[in-house]
């Protein structure tokens, strides 16, 4: 069981480029979901997907696009990336149980120059 | 709008010492609290509390929920340098299974 699993693990980009962070979950889980991570900012959701087909914005949506291709796979678009997209990005998963723990991946380091 | 709330934001300690980090929120229809530790990487589960006065412990560190007074403790007792990390806390919101997350507290402990 590999759990939750991310790529790239690091990602440096110049303004303007566009990219698409994997993100994949072997646990049959339901919710898969994407945050990023600012220092003193704590973990803000961009998009979640509370099942397959389905995608619903988070706090901090704009300036990127999601895909659920299956239950396994969730992937995150930045398609003109900006200095402001600068952050760690965490994919996510929940068996889809109220309340329950989510499952992290480990993330990746996004620098846009 | 659902709210979380941790202090302190950064606490340094030295090996021994005893911390509580606090959390307190504002959430509509609460069902739950959560506890995370972050390392380098990713945030790892620690606690799920959802009954008030209970507590959850594991080794050293341990949580109660109070939920007249909307808060939650975390706490680390004979702290080692292993327990440096960002404490994270988080409440699902009222619909869904989305999480609020707090800010964080970053824990330095010191040898």
């Amino acid at each position: 069981n590999a759990g939750v699993t991310q790529t790239p693990k690091f990602q440096v980009l110049k303004t303007g480029q566009s990219m698409t962070l994997q993100c994949a979950q072997d646990m049959n889980h339901n919710s898969m979901y994407w945050y990023r991570q600012d220092p003193g900012m704590g973990l803000r959701l961009i998009y979640y997907s509370a099942s397959e087909g389905t995608t619903d914005k988070g706090e901090v949506p704009n300036g990127y696009n999601v895909s659920r291709l299956n239950k396994r796979e969730f992937s995150l678009r930045l398609e003109s990336a900006a200095p402001s997209q600068t952050s760690v990005y965490f994919c996510a998963s929940l068996p889809g149980l109220a309340g329950r723990e989510q499952y992290f991946g480990p993330g990746t380091r996004l620098t846009v120059t | 709008e659902d709210k979380v709330v941790q202090s302190p934001l950064s606490l340094v300690v030295h090996e021994g010492d005893t911390v509580t980090l606090n959390c307190s929120y504002e959430v509509t229809n609460f069902r739950s609290l959560l506890w995370y530790k972050q390392e380098k990487k990713a945030p790892t589960f620690l606690f799920m509390l959802t009954s008030s006065g209970i507590e959850k412990k594991s080794g050293r560190l341990s949580s109660i929920l109070d939920k007249k007074e909307l808060s939650s403790i975390l706490n680390i007792t004979a702290t080692q340098t292993g327990d440096s990390a960002i404490y994270l806390c988080a409440a699902p919101k009222s619909s869904g299974d989305k999480l609020t997350f707090g800010t964080g507290t970053r824990l330095a402990v010191r040898p």
